[in-house]
């Protein structure tokens, strides 16, 4: 059973650009979580997703950053018009269930983002 | 508000020195409670979990965890440290919703 997968490892864009990230669970969980881990600091919360929603957003900046998780596919976290500061490790996580729940959150190895 | 709070943000120990590092979380509700780990250039790994059950909780490489819940507490023990253990640590909540703190790095000096 392979574990959360995600992709690009490392990915590199000049500021403007758009980056995205993608994420794909561990094998039947249904719930995504995505990250941000700024250098010298701890996990960011930023976006909860089941399929086809958005559950709890609250970490995530008003502007240029969105995230999707489609009924097919991978979850996909867009970042556009980067600027230096998204520079970051973002990591995803899956579990089977949240909330009052025992099951834990798997994480996958991360996307570093280096904006140039 | 939920909320989860390490206060030791940088640590820094001799090999064989014992490890405590400590985890303080808010939530007035039922609550699982984790301690992640993330050795240098890798991923969070899960290194031990609380649901119910026995407050001492033993989890891989000889770490363990107590669940105090009058002091809304979960600290993470260890012995003896390893130079192995060099890694960031981070300490989890499950109420609501799923929260962590902001970590702690420590470095074992061999």
């Amino acid at each position: 059973n392979a574990g959360v997968m995600q992709n690009p490892r490392h990915l590199v864009r000049r500021r403007g650009q758009e980056a995205r990230l993608r994420c794909s669970p561990m094998k039947g969980h249904s719930h995504v979580y995505w990250y941000r881990q700024l250098p010298e600091e701890g996990l960011k919360f930023m976006v909860y997703l089941q399929k086809e929603n958005i559950i709890d957003e609250s970490g995530m900046p008003k502007e240029r950053f969105s995230a999707e998780f489609p009924k097919e596919g991978p979850s996909i976290l867009r970042i556009q018009q980067v600027v230096r500061g998204d520079s970051a490790a973002y990591f995803c996580a899956s579990s089977l269930t949240s909330g009052q729940s025992s099951y834990e959150q798997y994480f996958g190895p991360g996307t570093r983002l280096t904006v140039t | 508000a939920q909320s989860v709070s390490q206060h030791n943000h940088h640590v820094i120990l001799s090999e064989a020195a014992s490890l405590e590092l400590g985890c303080n979380y808010s939530y007035g509700g039922t609550v699982n409670l984790f301690w992640y780990v993330q050795y240098p250039g890798q991923h969070l790994q899960l290194l031990l979990k609380y649901f119910s059950g026995d407050p001492l909780v033993k989890g891989i490489k000889g770490f363990e965890a107590e669940f105090i819940k009058s002091k809304f507490s979960f600290n993470l023990r260890k012995p003896s440290v390893q130079w192995s253990d060099t890694a960031e640590y981070f300490c989890a909540v499950n109420g609501n919703q799923f929260y962590f703190g902001t970590g702690t790095s420590l470095t074992v000096i061999p």
